[in-house]
């Protein structure tokens, strides 16, 4: 099995930097992915990470350390349109390389 | 158009009706997968299938069937559902190692 935790819940200001973490423990890591939901629809691929270091993709960038277990989100100058939920998901060998997710961070950008 | 196809969007019915969901990828993905996704609990697998007559058990498989018979269509049987089974459903494909696609949701309510 395996544990993913993140914030329930975060608030930013427009144009602000705002940095999500999460935390695994997994037994067959095989990569870490990032996800954006908004209410009511599907979750939409963000970043993929599988090696450590950062990946930066526009305004978002993601970072990974296995050793530690820990990844972050970072969104830069936030937009009104960045308030959604925001999923951590692992993938693990162990499991058929099924992504297990985390239960979420909802963001909330304030303006 | 890349997709994941799931049908219906919207179902009310009652216990005991037997009831599927119907989920369809263009993409020649080899995995799919069902998630059921309720508030505070986040997205958590209910089957998946690595390719045609392979699936596997989840985290929450109880009161649910799947079937894999062709490589594009991957449905969610419910034999008997019962009103704990009211849930936002989400099937998604992947080739594997690559993302996850996800189909719209399917939002089921069981009375």
């Amino acid at each position: 099995g395996q544990n993913i935790d993140q914030p329930t819940e975060m608030t930013a200001t427009e144009g602000a930097i705002v940095q999500i973490n999460c935390t695994y423990q997994t037994s067959g890591f095989n990569g870490l992915f990032w996800y954006q939901q908004h209410a009511g629809e599907a979750p939409t691929f963000l970043s993929y990470n599988v090696l450590d270091g950062l990946e930066e993709k526009g305004r978002f960038s993601s970072f990974l350390s296995r050793s530690k277990g820990y990844s972050y989100l970072l969104l830069k100058e936030l937009q009104m349109k960045d308030s959604a939920s925001y999923l951590c998901a692992v993938r693990d060998k162990s499991t058929g390389y099924a992504l297990n997710f985390g239960k979420g961070t909802s963001l909330l950008v304030t303006p | 158009e890349a997709q994941v196809t799931q049908n219906p969007r919207y179902l009310i019915t009652v216990t005991g009706k037997k009831l599927t969901v119907t989920c369809s990828q263009n993409m020649n993905h080899e995995y799919m997968s069902w998630y059921r996704q309720d508030p505070g609990l986040g997205l958590r697998q209910i089957y998946y299938s690595m390719n045609v007559e392979v699936t596997d058990k989840g985290d929450v498989p109880e009161g649910y069937k799947v079937s894999r018979k062709e490589k594009r269509n991957f449905p969610l049987i419910l034999e008997s559902p019962s009103p704990n089974q009211t849930s936002l459903y989400f099937c998604a494909s992947s080739s594997g190692t690559g993302e996850l696609f996800f189909g719209e949701g399917s939002r089921l309510t069981v009375l």
